[in-house]
């Protein structure tokens, strides 16, 4: 297994730019998320979904949009880049189990610069 | 709302020493909780979990104890390795919730 993969690895965007952050992932996983981290900062959730077309806000939605189209990819999508988004982006898997202690598979991330 | 606070980094030991890394949580119900590790330019992986009190994560050497009454899970390990210099992350995910709350992570440096 591949497990979560992430493309691509680094990307220099300007101001106003667009650009799709590519996940996916070959576990089956029915959960998806995107994180991003900033330096000195704990991972802030941007979007996650449940399942094939379902998606959800996070914490730290505005700025980005995401579809879930099928299983196993989960884009992440800027419309209008902005230098605040400069951070690394982590997108991440799961299978929910009961009691709520399921791991999450994490890719190895996206970083970001807008200038 | 549902929260993590670890001790700040870097934590600097040398090899061989005792390692304990703080983490207390603020959670609404039951938590599940977690520590996670980020190697230099990786992406986080899972060390250890607990999912109800009383229980103890443990894997490679470190080991964490879910204490309800405290609300903390802090993470030790007895003796350590230059290869455990990473960021150390402390989360939890409440019952009836799909997100993972993250703390802001603890560097720790191992100097031979």
């Amino acid at each position: 297994n591949a497990g979560v993969t992430q493309t691509p690895k680094f990307r220099i965007l300007k101001i106003g730019q667009s650009m799709t952050l590519q996940c996916a992932q070959d576990m089956n996983h029915n959960y998806m998320y995107w994180y991003r981290q900033d330096p000195g900062m704990g991972l802030k959730l941007i979007y996650y979904s449940v399942g094939a077309g379902i998606t959800d806000k996070g914490e730290v939605p505005n700025g980005y949009n995401v579809s879930r189209s099928t299983t196993e990819d989960f884009p992440l999508r800027l419309e209008l880049a902005a230098p605040s988004q400069t951070s690394v982006y982590f997108c991440a898997s799961s299978s929910p189990t009961s009691g709520g202690g399921d791991t999450q598979y994490f890719g190895p991330g996206t970083r970001l610069t807008v200038l | 709302g549902n929260s993590v606070t670890q001790m700040e980094g870097p934590v600097t030991l040398s090899e061989e020493a005792f390692l304990t890394i703080n983490c207390t949580y603020t959670a609404t119900g039951y938590p599940s909780l977690f520590w996670y590790v980020q190697y230099p330019g990786e992406g986080l992986q899972l060390l250890l979990k607990a999912t109800k009190a009383d229980d103890k994560g443990s894997n490679k050497g470190f080991e964490a104890t879910y204490r309800k009454e405290t609300t903390s899970f802090h993470l030790e390990k007895g003796s350590v390795q230059v290869s455990d210099s990473a960021v150390y992350f402390c989360a939890l995910r409440d019952t009836g919730f799909q997100k993972l709350v993250f703390g802001t992570g603890t560097r720790l440096l191992v100097s031979p």
